[in-house]
């Protein structure tokens, strides 16, 4: 399984755009490349998932270069509720997760 | 979309005691699921992968006779912490792999306390 880096923390402000970026160098060919947001006492909420070039859905984008060695999850326009904490992870056959620290994003009014 | 769901969501228990809890896939159906614990402010760590009808795989470092798993059907897995103690108080969250092989979907939960 690839292993993730990521920021461990984030400061954004109310309404900007926030991009998250995370690396997997290691990544297989049949790998996919799913984001998690995590808010306190609760289980993993996914956000979206990819294998290459861009993905979007109701509540992010995720961008993925032509070597797949990295992505960035972007979130537009974050609100005080967007303060959390986001994994990146690596999802290869079989569906096995190994969590990262995650990035503790902070949103401030 | 896909839900899971996790009994109880938080339980108190004496030192020495069993809990169970269980884990369930409410509108689909998962062959494969997966039991993490996760520490204060620490990331989810994998406990084990449970598949239905079969023996569960434990990752290194558990132990397999104190986290027992039983996934006896395609919606239900179970994890019974035996003779619990106060380390092993934590918040245990389950998922299910959804059918297209790399969605995972994650249950609320359960906040185990021993006492």
């Amino acid at each position: 399984l690839a292993k993730t880096t990521q920021p461990i923390s984030m400061d954004s402000y109310e309404g900007q755009e926030v991009n998250i970026t995370c690396s997997h160098n290691n990544i297989a060919t049949n790998d996919y490349i799913t984001w998690y947001q995590q808010f306190p006492s609760q289980g993993p909420r996914f956000i979206i998932q990819g294998y290459k070039t861009k993905v979007t859905n109701e509540v992010a984008s995720l961008f993925i270069p032509a070597d797949r060695k990295s992505s960035t999850l972007s979130l537009p326009r974050v609100s005080l509720s967007d303060t959390a904490v986001y994994y990146c992870l690596v999802v290869g056959q079989g569906g096995k997760l190994i969590f990262g620290q995650g990035t503790e994003l902070s949103v401030k009014p | 979309g896909a839900v899971v769901s996790q009994h109880p969501s938080r339980v108190i228990c004496k030192s020495g005691t069993s809990v169970k809890i269980e884990c369930r896939s409410l509108d689909f159906q998962a062959t494969t699921m997966f039991w993490y614990r996760q520490f204060p402010k620490q990331s989810l760590m994998l406990m084990a992968t449970s598949n239905e009808g079969s023996k569960a795989t434990y990752e290194q470092g558990v132990e397999k006779d104190k986290f027992l798993i039983n996934h006896a059907s395609l919606t239900l897995s179970t994890l019974t912490v035996t003779s619990a103690h106060p380390e092993d108080s934590s918040f245990y969250i389950c998922s299910a792999l959804g059918q297209g092989g790399n969605e995972q979907y994650f249950g609320p939960g359960t906040r185990l306390t021993v006492t």
